[in-house]
């Protein structure tokens, strides 16, 4: 069975500083790894997401993220970041189940950005 | 891509009244669609799933239920709520294993 791990319920950051955000998986298949950002009151947004190609994934917003499987880490970053950013972000693990495909999320991590 | 309709988005309702959450998809056929429920300041807890029309498969032995009566309908319901019930319902679709999901813009339901 998949399961995530997301470090942290909150984090706090500076405009303009970098962000880091944890997340470890656990599979027991190559796993498809995703990170989803959601906005008040609103549905999930895909970020980006992993699924065995390059190790170093790009997504929109300026967010990448870097699949190791030695440490079973998914860890989702920012250089910089902008007040825009702030929201909630899900990482997310999917793979087969039983023949079914089954999307996993971690508990979430308030990003909170500051002026 | 595909698009995720779901209504009401917002719902108060009193303990012990029914429940009945509708979500549609456009832009794929045979989707595979997922009811989530998210309560405040936690995360995502899978319901159900459905890989096809009238089958569906339960996580969590709760207090609702859930139908696919056509292939891009699905709906979440409950006889009689109880205040445990309140939440953010999220319907969302996947295509395939490698696939994201798309996901609705929710339905915040709190039982009085």
């Amino acid at each position: 069975a998949q399961s995530v791990t997301q470090l942290g319920s909150h984090v706090s950051v500076s405009e303009g500083a970098l962000v880091l955000l944890r997340c470890n998986y656990s599979s027991s298949v190559p796993p498809y790894l995703f990170w989803y950002v959601q906005y008040p009151n609103q549905g999930l947004q895909l970020l980006l997401k992993y699924t065995s190609a390059a190790t170093l994934v790009k997504g929109i917003n300026g967010f990448e993220a870097e699949f190791k499987k030695s440490e079973t880490s998914f860890h989702l970053t920012k250089p910089s970041a902008h007040m825009s950013d702030a929201a909630e972000y899900f990482c997310a693990v999917s793979g087969l189940n039983t023949g079914f495909q089954k999307l996993v999320f971690g508990t979430g991590t308030r990003l909170l950005v500051s002026p | 891509s595909q698009t995720i309709h779901q209504w009401p988005a917002t719902l108060v309702q009193p303990v012990g009244s029914p429940l009945s959450l509708e979500c549609t998809v456009e832009g794929t056929s045979n989707p595979n669609l997922y009811w989530y429920r998210q309560a405040a300041g936690r995360g995502l807890q899978l319901l159900f799933y459905s890989i096809g029309i009238d089958q569906i498969s339960s996580e969590v032995p709760q207090n609702l239920s859930a139908s696919r009566p056509q292939d891009r309908q699905f709906i979440l319901s409950s006889k009689k709520l109880l205040l445990s019930d309140s939440g953010f319902y999220l319907c969302a679709c996947l295509g395939g294993v490698a696939t994201e999901a798309f996901f609705g813009q929710g339905t915040r339901l709190t039982v009085v």
